[in-house]
């Protein structure tokens, strides 16, 4: 099936940096959605964007809804070591239920 | 609020056999559940969606017969993996929409499947 284009695949960053990481599509989305993944553990939603252009913050997390409607970014600002996991974005076209989703962010935070 | 549950969170079994895996929404009715199946080091792939009382819809490419999805109750679905083999061992996940206008999905923690 699908998959939205995310990147980067992996960042090794140190404690306290800034990171950012995008998905993009070659086709349109109503709905931009930011999961985090711990290992051997489900998805847990970071935050959803539901509207060209949005920027929503979540604590040290920020993501915005690309005005084009296919793409997505996702900023964490002063990394801390419990940032480490895997980050995937998901969009959902209008009128359907179903979620595609990115490959992946691999973060690992050096204390 | 918002939780859904797996069970059981890992199984090992032989070739051959079947297994069933249950999700179930604890706090909050769902309409719709998902299945997932995720490989290691890569994305979830959708692999049906269940309506409760209804037939599963499954997507291209899933074996319907092989994977059986049971959505009895608006708490519950269950996923049954028929006649297992080593290559359907993987990590199962489903997720649960909340009745009602909203889009978002809760995911439960997984069902790491491992077929000898």
């Amino acid at each position: 099936g699908q998959q939205l284009n995310q990147s980067p695949q992996s960042m090794f960053i140190q404690e306290g940096e800034d990171v950012s990481m995008n998905c993009t599509s070659s086709s349109i989305f109503n709905t931009w959605l930011w999961y985090k993944q711990d290992p051997g553990e489900g998805p847990v939603l970071l935050i959803a964007l539901y509207k060209a252009g949005e920027l929503t913050s979540n604590g040290r997390l920020t993501a915005q809804f690309g005005i084009t409607r296919k793409d997505s970014f996702l900023n964490i600002s002063a990394s801390i070591p419990s940032d480490v996991g895997i980050y995937f974005c998901a969009g959902q076209r209008g009128g359907s239920e179903k979620l595609v989703f990115g490959k992946g962010t691999k973060l690992t935070v050096n204390p | 609020g918002a939780v859904v549950s797996q069970h059981p969170s890992w199984v090992i079994c032989k070739s051959g056999t079947s297994v069933k895996i249950e999700c179930r929404s604890l706090d909050f009715q769902a309409t719709t559940m998902f299945w997932y199946r995720q490989f290691p080091k890569q994305s979830l792939m959708l692999m049906a969606t269940s309506n409760e009382g209804s037939k599963a819809t499954y997507e291209q490419g899933v074996e319907k017969d092989k994977f059986l999805i049971n959505h009895a109750s608006l708490t519950l679905s269950t996923l049954t993996v028929t006649s297992a083999h080593p290559e359907d061992s993987s990590f199962y996940i489903c997720s649960a929409k909340i009745a009602g206008p909203w889009d978002e999905q809760f995911f439960g923690p997984g069902t790491r499947l491992t077929v000898l």
